[in-house]
């Protein structure tokens, strides 16, 4: 069954730095997302992507965010400089009709 | 967007039926009803999909009567790895976003 998938599965940073998390989303879908959820909460829509563009992303998604489709295949979320509230798991997700999740990469951030 | 309403919990024993009822009033014309199953730390995984009437797939069954404002998933005899966050969510097909409201915590005792 294709599945997204995410890496790395755990990233601990310190304050301040950039991180990049990657995503490979199944092969042929169009819509592609990120979201976060943080510990014992909702998870939280941040961006969608359709067609080489961004197509909606949330009030959290400000200007420390920003997101790529660098080739084919990968979809990467990059934090340009991580706060200690970034620390959550972030979930990429694909869709041609009914989106399929991946299983998150652990940010934790120190 | 719809907003939906769902129990905060549910309780059930292995080998039970457990439906659980997602309320959406105001659901769109072109919008659909997703379900998914979270396990802690893990990405949502999408269960079913459906429209109108009845679906049915390997795991589930999706109840939507003729009105649309309201769903049920249905999941026969549930066993202890059935325990999760389960999220009805309503938006159109090829949607910018979901949005996940805070589930139904359903708990399978042996």
């Amino acid at each position: 069954e294709p599945e997204v998938t995410q890496t790395p599965s755990h990233q601990v940073t310190q304050m301040g730095q950039e991180v990049i998390l990657r995503c490979v989303p199944i092969s042929n879908h169009l819509y592609f997302y990120w979201y976060r959820q943080i510990l014992g909460q909702k998870v939280e829509f941040l961006v969608s992507f359709y067609n080489n563009e961004i197509s909606e992303k949330s009030e959290i998604f400000d200007d420390q965010f920003s997101v790529e489709r660098p080739d084919g295949s990968n979809f990467t979320l990059k934090i340009r400089s991580t706060k200690l509230e970034d620390s959550a798991m972030y979930f990429c997700a694909s869709s041609t009709g009914g989106a399929f999740f991946g299983q998150g990469t652990r940010l934790t951030v120190v | 967007l719809a907003k939906t309403t769902q129990p905060i919990s549910m309780d059930s024993y292995e080998g039970q039926e457990v439906n659980i009822t997602c309320s959406h009033n105001n659901i769109a014309t072109n919008d659909y009803i997703t379900w998914y199953q979270q396990f802690p730390s893990q990405g949502p995984r999408f269960i079913i999909q459906g429209y109108k009437t009845k679906v049915t797939n390997e795991v589930a069954s999706l109840f939507i009567p003729a009105d649309r404002k309201s769903s049920t998933l249905s999941l026969p005899r549930v066993s202890l790895s059935d325990t999760a966050v389960y999220y009805c969510l309503v938006g159109g097909l090829y949607t910018d976003k979901l949005i996940f409201g805070t589930g139904t915590r359903l708990q399978v005792f042996p």
